[in-house]
């Protein structure tokens, strides 16, 4: 049983550029959560989906936006990229009808997102 | 705003011995908090919550204390084992627990053998 998957692991875009990061969410999982972790931070909630909406989102411009897919995987997409937008962006999945407990909640690796 | 808290970025410990990784944090509203564990190169991995209606919640070496009144949470380890060296992030969550997580900066724990 795959757990999160998420893709790229490593990219290195320009400042201004656009940038797309997928996940795919653990089986039975329904709902995804994209954090950003700066460097020497804890991971910052960007947003959430379920039922291919947005639900819940956190202190983040309107540059970041995402979608779900009826399959339940995930894109984030990052517009006119800054300096400071180069952190490591995990994707959580959880099962929305089983009740949010800590061991519900499956994080991915991440992708590692550089701008120069 | 830090609303989650971990004032101390690293902590070493003797094999054997108790780790004590501390939190605060600010929100009241807060009713779910969580440990989370991360290795270089991996996502974090749940290690043990705690709900507000608890002053304590134990999963075998780890055990968790939640002071409602001081806003403080705090993971002990016990023995600590060189594979308990990680990072280690405190999180919590209102709303019953939300997938929306708000964590603090980390602790870098390092257990020498």
């Amino acid at each position: 049983d795959a757990g999160v998957t998420q893709s790229p692991t490593h990219l290195i875009k320009t400042r201004g550029q656009q940038v797309t990061l997928r996940c795919s969410p653990k089986s039975g999982h329904d709902t995804v959560s994209w954090y950003q972790q700066a460097l020497g931070q804890g991971p910052q909630f960007i947003f959430q989906y379920y039922e291919e909406e947005e639900r819940q989102r956190g202190n983040f411009p309107d540059r970041f936006s995402g979608h779900q897919f009826p399959n339940y995987s995930s894109e984030l997409n990052v517009n006119a990229l800054l300096l400071g937008d180069s952190a490591l962006y995990l994707c959580a999945s959880s099962f929305r009808q089983s009740g949010v407990t800590g061991n519900t909640i499956y994080f991915g690796e991440g992708s590692w997102l550089t701008v120069v | 705003d830090q609303q989650v808290k971990q004032n101390s970025p690293s902590l070493s410990v003797q094999e054997g011995r108790i780790s004590i990784l501390n939190c605060d944090y600010t929100n009241s509203m807060f009713d779910y908090f969580l440990w989370y564990k991360k290795y270089p190169a991996e996502g974090p991995t749940f290690l043990i919550s705690i709900s507000s209606i608890k002053d304590k919640n134990e999963d075998g070496r780890f055990t968790v204390f939640l002071n409602k009144s001081a806003k403080h949470l705090s993971l002990h380890i016990v023995p600590s084992q060189p594979g308990d060296s990680a990072v280690y992030f405190c999180a919590a969550s209102n709303q019953g627990g939300s997938e929306k997580l708000v964590f603090g900066k980390g602790m870098k724990l390092t257990v020498n053998p």
